[in-house]
């Protein structure tokens, strides 16, 4: 079956840097894309940008381009997403999925990030 | 960048009920929308995409419809499993999610 397991919780100060990583299995990883989205405390989801696991490119959404680097590694099927400068807006879960022309079907079960001093 | 707003934010229902969220494209998206259902702890499901096709897995009672800028999500009959927040998201530009719908008990 389908299954994304993502890595553990982190804390950070705030200037810091996280990476989340994020391994699929029971499916072929380079045939979709990954998907990463984050959800700050009480509020709604976010989406934050994509990876094409085949050919490496990416998209990634303007409010946080310049600070987000996301990669793959295609021989351990892992996704990882790096944010850095982190301040306390950045407290979130974040989440990653599986994508398939556009649409989002099976979610990672999400890596709180709590930025703190 | 496309804007997504979802009405009511909050829906109090009963089991049973027949439950209507709508969600609205600041622009035309097609047919490029999906919804998906968030439980509390929990990672989103996807439910419909391409505006009314069901995913695999996911009852009957859930329903999409509409085009261009106006969609709705329908629970033919709501049931106790039921109550969570759904958003929708399109897909026609990148991604952008509403903002939210909470059915909660009445």
């Amino acid at each position: 079956q389908v299954q994304l397991v993502q890595s553990g919780g982190e804390v950070r100060k705030p200037g810091d840097s996280v990476k989340v990583s994020c391994k699929s299995s029971g499916y072929t990883f380079t045939s979709f894309g990954i998907f990463w989205a984050r959800q700050a405390p009480g509020q709604g989801l976010e989406w934050m940008g994509w990876i094409n696991a085949y050919q490496g490119n990416t998209d990634y959404a303007q409010k946080i381009q310049g600070r987000v680097t996301m990669a793959t590694d295609t021989s351990t099927s892992t996704a990882h997403m790096e944010l850095r400068s982190l301040t306390s807006d950045d407290t979130a879960v974040y989440y990653c999925a599986r994508v398939f022309r556009g649409v989002v079907d099976y979610w990672g079960q999400g890596t709180l990030v709590t930025v703190s001093s | 960048d496309i804007q997504m707003t979802q009405s009511p934010s909050t829906l109090s229902a009963s089991v049973g009920d027949r439950v209507t969220i709508t969600c609205r494209a600041s622009q035309s998206i097609r047919s490029w929308l999906a919804w998906f259902q968030q439980k509390p702890g929990k990672a989103p499901k996807l439910l419909i995409y391409k505006a009314s096709t069901l995913q695999s897995g996911v009852s009957s009672r859930f329903s999409g419809s509409g085009s261009g800028t106006e969609f709705t999500l329908t629970i033919s009959s709501l049931q106790p499993d039921d109550f969570a927040t759904y958003y929708c998201q399109q897909y026609n530009t990148y991604w952008t999610f509403g903002q939210g719908t909470k059915v909660e008990i009445k």
